[in-house]
């Protein structure tokens, strides 16, 4: 596989549930991003991570609980969402650089119920 | 003030035209600048880097405005391919700082 890969690509949750997004790069990034994206609003950035530690945590709900056991995966616990959670969440990663830009998975489409 | 703004549009053009799209910062710590293009639906996908001294590619220019803190991006003899959402993307010189992104300007090119 190459890029940055997503699972699952859809997902349907209730409030009370416990739920993991997965994401894998195969291009030897060393920093990997949780971004999220609602309707009519720009990609809000929640979690940066350089390899391995957690750089950046921006005001995230701790309903929302990231993970990066090595510089090629991420994820993202779920857990007593809210229905104004429902969103696209993507992954994305990059080279340690400034001046190069990300490449994003395709994202999970998240349905809170 | 917003810290990456863009004009939400939708810009509807006729295929062929040239449209452009602006899009202002408002950190001047901004070191890098980018745009991508997102399709209904799917993720976002890196279109260019935007260079101090201005960049081509094809049918597309980026330029930079670092005085009036703006960068820019011109289409040129525009394609029905073209028509998607296109979103500039901000970076701070701080390090371990990530892309800021603005909502985007949806282009929609017709026949």
């Amino acid at each position: 596989e190459t890029g940055v890969t997503q699972t699952p690509r859809h997902l349907v949750m209730g409030m009370t549930n416990k739920k993991s997004l997965k994401c894998e790069q195969h291009l030897g990034h060393n920093a990997m991003y949780w971004y999220k994206q609602s309707a009519k609003k720009p990609l809000e950035l929640m979690f940066v991570y350089n390899f391995k530690e957690q750089t950046e945590n921006n005001s995230v709900p701790s309903r929302f609980s990231p993970e990066c056991p090595n510089s090629s995966h991420l994820f993202l616990h779920l857990h007593t969402l809210q229905p104004e959670d429902s969103a696209l969440y993507l992954c994305a990663s990059s080279q340690d650089s400034d001046y190069y830009g990300y490449t994003f998975g395709s994202g999970t489409r998240l349905t809170v119920v | 003030r917003k810290e990456v703004e863009q004009d939400p549009g939708p810009f509807n053009v006729p295929e062929g035209a040239t449209v452009a799209f602006n899009c202002t910062y408002s950190n001047s710590a901004s070191q890098s600048f980018f745009w991508y293009r997102q399709d209904c639906r799917k993720e976002p996908k890196l279109l260019m880097s935007v260079y101090s001294s201005g960049n081509e590619d094809g049918r597309f220019t980026a330029q930079l405005n670092r005085a009036s803190q703006y960068i820019s991006l011109l289409i040129r003899d525009s394609k029905l391919s073209d028509s998607a959402t296109y979103l500039c993307a901000v970076k701070l010189s701080q390090a371990g700082t990530a892309l800021i992104f603005g909502k985007g300007t949806t282009l929609s090119v017709s026949s």
